[in-house]
């Protein structure tokens, strides 16, 4: 059960659009639309972005946007904003009914 | 509105045990799956059970098989994971989580500290 892969890191400037991916196998992100994306502050419980694939919970801005193709899946943040930075964790449900996290992102504002 | 609150962590020596307990509020809690998550200091989430909405059905990771037990009592709603053979690799924060309508997490507690050391 090794984690899905994400970039230890993602920059952009205020205004840009920028992507972060998720790897994972066919068993996991490949197999099953079922990855969710949140969103983590220093110090704080992580927060729900997105669920299966590409969905918005009510109050999550539509800068926020979710795909998948094969066995990646990607969140894209439009528009950035000062307080999108934070750490973003993919997750997958897995063949083994279980599931699992990415390794995480860190987002940074230039 | 959904408020999940996290208890029962603190300072415990390797080999020992110790049970978290989680109050579920906010919501019809028997009608809902829920999950456990821990966070070691610095590091990234790692998933650990889900049980169903009817406690019949448990899944854990392979890190925690064998020595985390994970429980629920509709009647109060609340939630536990029971830890045994507790070690340092266990030290992290614990979050109680509540499935969304299915297959992902909605809402998350604040966590609790657990910190297994001698």
């Amino acid at each position: 059960q090794s984690a899905l892969t994400q970039p230890a890191s993602v920059s952009g400037s205020p205004g840009q659009s920028i992507t972060i991916s998720c790897t994972g196998t066919s068993r996991d992100v490949g197999g099953y639309n079922y990855v969710s994306w949140y969103q983590q502050y220093p110090g704080k419980a992580p927060k729900l972005m997105i669920y299966d694939v590409s969905n918005r919970p009510s109050g999550v801005s539509n800068r926020f946007s979710g795909s998948k193709s094969g066995n990646t899946a990607s969140l894209t943040i439009s528009g950035l904003q000062a307080d999108d930075e934070a750490v973003y964790y993919c997750s997958s449900y897995t063949y083994t009914s279980t599931y699992l996290f990415g390794t995480g992102t860190e987002v940074t504002v230039v | 509105q959904v408020q999940l609150v996290e208890s029962g962590g603190g300072v415990v020596q390797p080999g020992t045990s110790l049970r978290l307990s989680c109050a579920a509020s906010g919501f019809p809690f028997r009608t809902y799956g829920m999950q456990w998550v821990r966070q070691a200091p610095g590091k990234g989430l790692e998933w650990l059970t889900v049980i169903s909405n009817d406690g019949r059905i448990r899944y854990y990771a392979d890190s925690v098989k064998g020595r985390f037990t994970v429980s629920r009592d509709n009647s109060e709603n609340m939630v536990f994971l029971q830890m045994n053979s507790l070690r340092a690799e266990d030290t992290a924060v614990y979050y109680c989580a509540k499935e969304g309508t299915w297959l992902h997490i909605d809402h998350w507690g604040q966590g609790t500290l657990v910190t297994v050391s001698s």
